[in-house]
């Protein structure tokens, strides 16, 4: 079975500091992870995603993540944050190659202050 | 990718009555699907639809759901009779392969009365 869990429902960090959003996966596969980004009254916009290549994956605007399997991590961070970054993000779980579909965490609500 | 676009933007109905939310995908998309959120919880898969056919839903998409693709461009979510608890944002994402990284619309906001 495939879950995701997110540490923390609520982040909040000042403008130009560091942003460390935490996620923790379990599959029964290798998984595919996204991160994905919803601003108020807005869609679900795609920031990275991970698919067995490289660990260390970028994405939009700054963001990137690292898949470490040996923690079953994939924690999104960010080296400085900004007032557009506030907003709500996911992680999301989907194991390779099965027909599962997308799994996706309770988010993480990222509040960024002046 | 663009997105796909959703209409109504915001559906408000009365409990019992059958509302139909709307997705226009662009037409060589092969995967779609229909996820949820209901305010405060997290987004929950309902269906996926490929070839014409559901291929996966969950155990929320139960005998008051449907979703067809009447004129092969428009991709429809119905619900029969709403009731209060499937007060909801709804998402229709596509995608030229099964699970790869979705593109979402900005959603249906369905109020139930």
């Amino acid at each position: 079975a495939q879950s995701v869990t997110q540490l923390d429902s609520h982040v909040s960090v000042s403008e130009g500091t560091p942003v460390l959003l935490r996620c923790n996966y379990s599959s029964s596969y290798s998984p595919s992870l996204f991160w994905y980004v919803q601003h108020p009254n807005k869609g679900l916009q795609l920031l990275l995603k991970y698919t067995s290549a490289a660990t260390l994956v970028k994405g939009i605007n700054g963001f990137e993540a690292e898949f470490k399997k040996s923690e079953t991590s994939f924690h999104l961070t960010k080296p400085s944050a900004h007032m557009s970054d506030a907003a709500e993000y996911f992680c999301v779980v989907t194991p390779i190659g099965t027909g599962t579909a997308l799994i996706f965490g309770k988010g993480t609500t990222l509040s960024v202050s002046s | 990718e663009p997105e796909v676009t959703q209409t109504p933007s915001h559906q408000v109905t009365q409990m019992g009555q059958e509302v139909i939310l709307r997705c226009v995908p662009i037409s060589n998309h092969l995967y779609f699907y229909w996820y949820r959120q209901i305010l405060g919880q997290k987004v929950e898969f309902l269906v996926s639809f490929y070839n014409n056919e559901i291929s996966e839903k969950s155990e929320i998409f139960d005998d008051q759901f449907s979703v067809e693709r009447p004129d092969g461009s428009n991709f429809t979510l119905k619900i029969r009779s709403t009731k209060l608890e499937d007060s909801a944002m709804n998402f229709c994402a596509r995608s030229e392969a099964h699970n790869s990284p979705l593109p979402f619309g900005n959603g249906t906001r369905l109020t139930v009365t």
